[in-house]
């Protein structure tokens, strides 16, 4: 009974590079939802996604940043060209397709750092 | 996104004291107002959660009251422990057309004092 899965826990990658953010949701649920953690900082709301459908991306950074969730395979979130800025936690959480009132299970986060 | 405000920042209890965190909304669409616990390095996690068709929920020490003509709700902690040291994030959502949207507070950081 696997939770919300983040891969990597940890990264680091250097200005100018890109970052790859994986995340596979509760088995079963089709909505994906990613958070930024700024450190001491709380949840900020990137983008909200269903399976190849992007149904909110209102804080998602106009440029650089991207999101898919494909029909198959995990949901990524891709930094390209990082700058120091992006160094921050971010966490991916998942919901079932459908009914009122259900939690969010959120995975333990990817933690970037960019040097 | 709708916003849900959240308040204090920062909150320090001595052991044994109680806890408490307010978080108001504006979007009356909200039907499910959750609060979540998250420890350093971790993910958060469902800690509570009410309806607003009542008024209070409690689950031992932890108790949510909720006003919803106020469009305000809050996380009351009783005898607060070292242990519940952690930061707090209350939650609004509501069913979209794709499903159910969450909304989160900004965020409270509880130390509680031995």
């Amino acid at each position: 009974n696997a939770g919300v899965m983040q891969n990597p826990r940890h990264l680091v990658r250097r200005r100018g590079q890109e970052a790859r953010l994986r995340c596979s949701p509760v088995k079963g649920h089709s909505h994906v939802y990613w958070y930024r953690q700024l450190p001491e900082e709380g949840l900020k709301f990137m983008v909200y996604l269903q399976k190849e459908n992007i149904i909110d991306e209102s804080g998602m950074p106009k440029e650089r940043f991207s999101a898919e969730f494909p029909k198959e395979g995990p949901s990524i979130l891709r930094i390209q060209q990082v700058v120091r800025g992006d160094s921050a936690a971010y966490f991916c959480a998942s919901s079932p397709p459908t009914g009122r009132n259900t939690e969010a299970f959120f995975g333990q986060g990817t933690r970037l750092t960019v040097v | 996104q709708q916003q849900v405000k959240q308040s204090p920042q920062s909150l320090i209890v001595q052991k044994g004291g109680i806890s408490i965190i307010n978080c108001a909304y504006e979007n009356t669409a909200f039907d499910y107002f959750p609060w979540y616990q998250q420890f350093p390095g971790k993910g958060p996690a469902l800690l509570i959660a009410i309806r607003p068709d009542v008024s209070e929920k409690k689950e031992g020490r932890f108790t949510i009251s909720f006003n919803k003509s106020a469009k305000q709700f809050s996380l009351h902690i009783m005898d607060s422990q070292p242990g519940d040291s952690a930061t707090y994030f209350c939650a609004a959502s509501t069913v979209g057309d794709y499903g159910q949207n969450f909304v989160f507070g900004p965020g409270t950081r509880l130390s509680v004092l031995p």
